[in-house]
Order: structure tokens, then C-alpha cells, then sequence
């Protein structure tokens, strides 16, 4: 039970270059999301998804686009890096249920845009 | 919108000091409210929970309190040890549909022998 994955960890871009950072998780959970974290802000909600095939945006979703063909996975695409997408990236999953969830983290992926 | 609010860090202390990190929240209704842990280079860990008024939230030797009346959430612990350095984030979610996570700024707690 490898819980949350991510790849890659570190990743160095340059402007106007587009990658996807991975995500998966072996828990069988529905939800799964993408936080940013940078210096004195915490961490903030990019995009989430409730179950396979839905996706909804978050708080700072500009810039980053997102996809959930399967349960396990929730890749999430930069189309053209800038440097303002320099951070850390963090995807979660938690279990739908009754009351609140635990959300799982990965490891996280830094990002460098120059 | 909701919103947590924590102390400024870095926290410094000694191994086997007491500790304490504020946090208070704005919320529309009635929030669960979290602590996570960032040990280096890892990512987030819940430490504890509380999901009404008046719960208190333990793990570890950390515990924090559900205060409605003052809308905080302070973590505690009576002894601190050098593996507790880390940045500790307090966070809200309303428990209605999908459970975004609202972080604070996050709190660095450094401990020294």
C-alpha cells in the first residue's frame, strides 16, 4: 500500500514549456486534489475531483489544467510554465463518506519555472 | 470567505519546553478543524482533529481544543523533543460536499538539545 504518489519530485522548466505532474493513489478514494504551497501563504486549492470524470476548480486554478479518467489517478497539466507557477505541489485524496475525511499527502513536487 | 489565521514562526525552544502555537479560523458555519505536520522534505501528516465545539483533538502528546466562543484552535504540548521540529499548518473544512482543506500560513517549530 504505496498511499500517495508523486513524479516527478523535482522538476526544472522553462518558460512557455508545458509538463504534467503525476498523481496516484491505491486506496480506491474518490476525492483527490492539487494544492500549491508558497512561502507565507499555506497551502492553496488548484483543482479537485469528486470521483472519476468530474473535476471542478479550486482557489487558484489558473494556468493549470486537470483530468480524472480513472479513480486512482489525477494528473495535472501546466500548458505554458511562467514563474509565478514556481512552488511546491502537493496532491491529496481522502474517502468520501459520512463527516470529515482525513486527506492523504504525497511527497509533493517542487517546481522551478525560469 | 473562511479563512485560519496562525502565529508567525519560527518558534524556538529548548528540548522539553512547553509549546504552543495559536491558531484561530473565520467560518460561515461550523468547521472541523485540523492540525498537519511537514517533517523536512516530506509532505503533510495529520496530527489531530475536532469536528464540533468543545472536542479536543490528541495525538502524540499534541492536543488542541475546539473553542468556539473564541473561534481558536491552539496546539499544545507539555514537553517538546527535538524530533518535533517541523512546520505545523492548522486548517478548516466546512462538512458539506467536498471538503476543501483552508490552511494557514503554517508555523515553523524548531528544538534544540
Amino acid at each position: 500500500n504505496a498511499g500517495v504518489t508523486q513524479t516527478p519530485k523535482f522538476q526544472v522548466l522553462k518558460t512557455g514549456q508545458s509538463m504534467t505532474l503525476q498523481c496516484a493513489q491505491d486506496m480506491n478514494h474518490e476525492y483527490m486534489s492539487w494544492y500549491r504551497q508558497d512561502p507565507g501563504m499555506g497551502l492553496r486549492l488548484i483543482h479537485y475531483s469528486v470521483g472519476a470524470g468530474i473535476t471542478d476548480q479550486g482557489e487558484v486554478p489558473n494556468g493549470y489544467n486537470v483530468s480524472r479518467s480513472t479513480t486512482e489517478d489525477f494528473p495535472l497539466r501546466l500548458l505554458s510554465a511562467a514563474p509565478s507557477q514556481t512552488s511546491v505541489y502537493f496532491c491529496a485524496s481522502s474517502d468520501r463518506g459520512l463527516g470529515p475525511e482525513t486527506q492523504y499527502f504525497g511527497p509533493g513536487t517542487r517546481l522551478l519555472v525560469l | 470567505g473562511d479563512s485560519v489565521t496562525q502565529m508567525e514562526g519560527p518558534v524556538t525552544l529548548s528540548e522539553e519546553a512547553f509549546l504552543t502555537i495559536n491558531c484561530t479560523y473565520t467560518a460561515t458555519g461550523y468547521p472541523s478543524l485540523f492540525w498537519y505536520v511537514q517533517y523536512p522534505g516530506e509532505g503533510l501528516q495529520l496530527l489531530l482533529k475536532a469536528t464540533k465545539a468543545d472536542d479536543k483533538g490528541s495525538n502524540k502528546g499534541f492536543e488542541a481544543t475546539y473553542r468556539k466562543e473564541t473561534t481558536s484552535f491552539h496546539l499544545e504540548k507539555g514537553s517538546v523533543q527535538v524530533s518535533d521540529s517541523a512546520v505545523y499548518f492548522c486548517a478548516l473544512s466546512m462538512n458539506t460536499g467536498f471538503q476543501k482543506l483552508v490552511f494557514g500560513t503554517g508555523t515553523r517549530l524548531l528544538v534544540s538539545p
